[in-house]
């Protein structure tokens, strides 16, 4: 099976301000993905973090708002940018591979914006 | 993918088997179901997954009906620990495509 590590757990921002998400993985994988859970909901997908190009996003979601780094093929950031207190939410990192029969999930990163 | 229908909640009495239905009558041949777990504050957790004929791991059995347009995931003696949201997902490949979720199971385990 494959370990996410995702950072940080938890944090509080303010509004406006901008932040970053790391995952991390134990081994290479092909795809990584990150989702979006807003409170008392389900996951929604917001973009497939692409290894050398540029992420591939769900409609709803834009680069700018979140812009996705994946340098190599065990780690990729997600940044929430310019946030308002609807962007409190949980964001997983999601993790799959064709050696693999199903994908794993980081523990996630709770943030809320006030 | 295909879309799926799941009750919005369920209880089971502790010691029991925890039956949680799902119906995905719109499946293809080539589509997979797969559970998946989400213990309170926790990321996403895999159960079990199957294309038609049943399976059991140690964790839970997946039954799937012969004309494969719904499945029921049990688990067979429940706990507390069990207590969680269960989400039914359909998919193509096994292995590297992406999860659509939709809105689940939330199962109550009562003492």
């Amino acid at each position: 099976s494959a370990v996410i590590s995702q950072k940080p757990s938890r944090d509080i921002c303010q509004r406006g301000t901008s932040l970053t998400i790391q995952c991390q993985v134990d081994s290479q994988v092909t795809m990584m993905f990150w989702y979006r859970q807003q409170p008392g909901q389900s996951l929604t997908l917001i973009a497939t973090a692409n290894q050398g190009s540029e992420a591939t996003y769900e409609s709803g979601f834009v680069i700018d708002k979140f812009p996705i780094s994946r340098p190599n093929l065990t780690f990729s950031t997600l940044t929430v940018s310019n946030m308002s207190p609807e962007d409190s939410s949980i964001y997983l990192c999601s993790v799959a591979d064709s050696k693999y029969t199903e994908a794993f999930f980081g523990q996630g990163t709770r943030l809320t914006v006030v | 993918d295909a879309k799926t229908t799941q009750p919005p909640s369920m209880d089971c009495a502790e010691g029991r088997a925890a039956n949680l239905p799902c119906n995905h009558s719109t499946i293809s041949g080539n589509e997979y179901v797969y559970w998946y777990r989400q213990i309170h504050s926790q990321g996403p957790q895999y159960i079990i997954h199957g294309l038609k004929n049943n399976e059991t791991n140690e964790m839970a059995s997946l039954i799937i009906t012969e004309d494969r347009k719904s499945s029921t995931l049990i688990l067979p003696h429940a706990t507390l620990r069990d207590t969680a949201v269960y989400y039914c997902i359909v998919r193509v490949s096994v292995g590297n495509e992406k999860l659509t979720f939709g809105t689940g199971t939330r199962l109550t385990i009562i003492p």
